[in-house]
């Protein structure tokens, strides 16, 4: 069984600024993928950002990049230049065969103006 | 295109009606989920199509019946539903329901609030 967690169940930013969010994971395969998902109030889940855990670079797309250390278990986000709109909660998610996704309990990001 | 479409966006029910969820993705995608999501919860598997076949159930009561006419489109028929069944509904897809193939990345719908008096 997969497990994810997110310890942070919100965070707080303010605008401009870089914010990291935390995600661990335990998982007994192999062959896996990272995601992270954001959730804002429109409540559409929009997928992030993408890791596959073979790979040992980092995956980053524009402002967002994710901090993966495979022997820890560990996947964070890093948001950087956080805007107004990056508000949600956000969910880390790991999958694995079959293609059934495990999420964490999600952490709501706050932007300050 | 990356759309995963849901209707209605929002929807009251009493407890004897019957009412059903519709999910269309235009994406080629073979595999498609249902999903519950509680206030402030991470969302909850319910169902997941592959190749228009029900391929996983995760005990789900039969109040909830999937149904998936075609490999675009995916229905969930609501029947005698409880107040605890309120919740955000969504919809998801993703291209290769392959056990083999993992990896693949789902796409979620904006999903169907549903209240349930």
């Amino acid at each position: 069984a997969q497990t994810v967690t997110q310890s942070q169940p919100e965070m707080s930013v303010q605008e401009a600024e870089t914010v990291t969010l935390s995600c661990t994971y335990d998982t007994s395969e192999s062959d896996y993928y990272l995601f992270w998902y954001k959730q804002p109030p429109s409540r559409q889940m929009i997928l992030v950002i993408r890791q596959e855990a073979y790979k040992q670079q980092n995956a980053t797309e524009n402002r967002f990049s994710v901090n993966f250390q495979k022997a820890a278990k560990s996947f964070s986000l890093k948001i950087s230049d956080s805007q107004l709109g990056d508000a949600a909660m956000y969910f880390c998610a790991c999958n694995n065969a079959g293609n059934m996704l495990t999420f964490g309990g999600g952490t709501r990001l706050m932007v300050k103006p | 295109d990356t759309e995963v479409t849901q209707t209605p966006k929002h929807l009251v029910m009493g407890m004897t009606n019957k009412k059903s969820l519709k999910c269309e993705q235009h994406m080629g995608h073979r595999a498609m989920y249902w999903y519950k999501q509680k206030a402030k919860k991470p969302p909850e598997l319910m169902f997941v199509y592959s190749y228009e076949k029900l391929s996983i159930n995760e005990s789900v009561p039969s109040r909830f019946s999937p149904e998936c006419p075609n490999s675009s489109l995916l229905n969930l028929h609501l029947h005698a539903l409880q107040p605890e069944d309120s919740a955000l509904y969504l919809c998801a897809s993703s291209q290769d329901p392959s056990t083999v193939i993992t990896g693949e990345t789902q796409y979620f719908g904006p999903g169907t609030r549903l209240l349930v008096l």
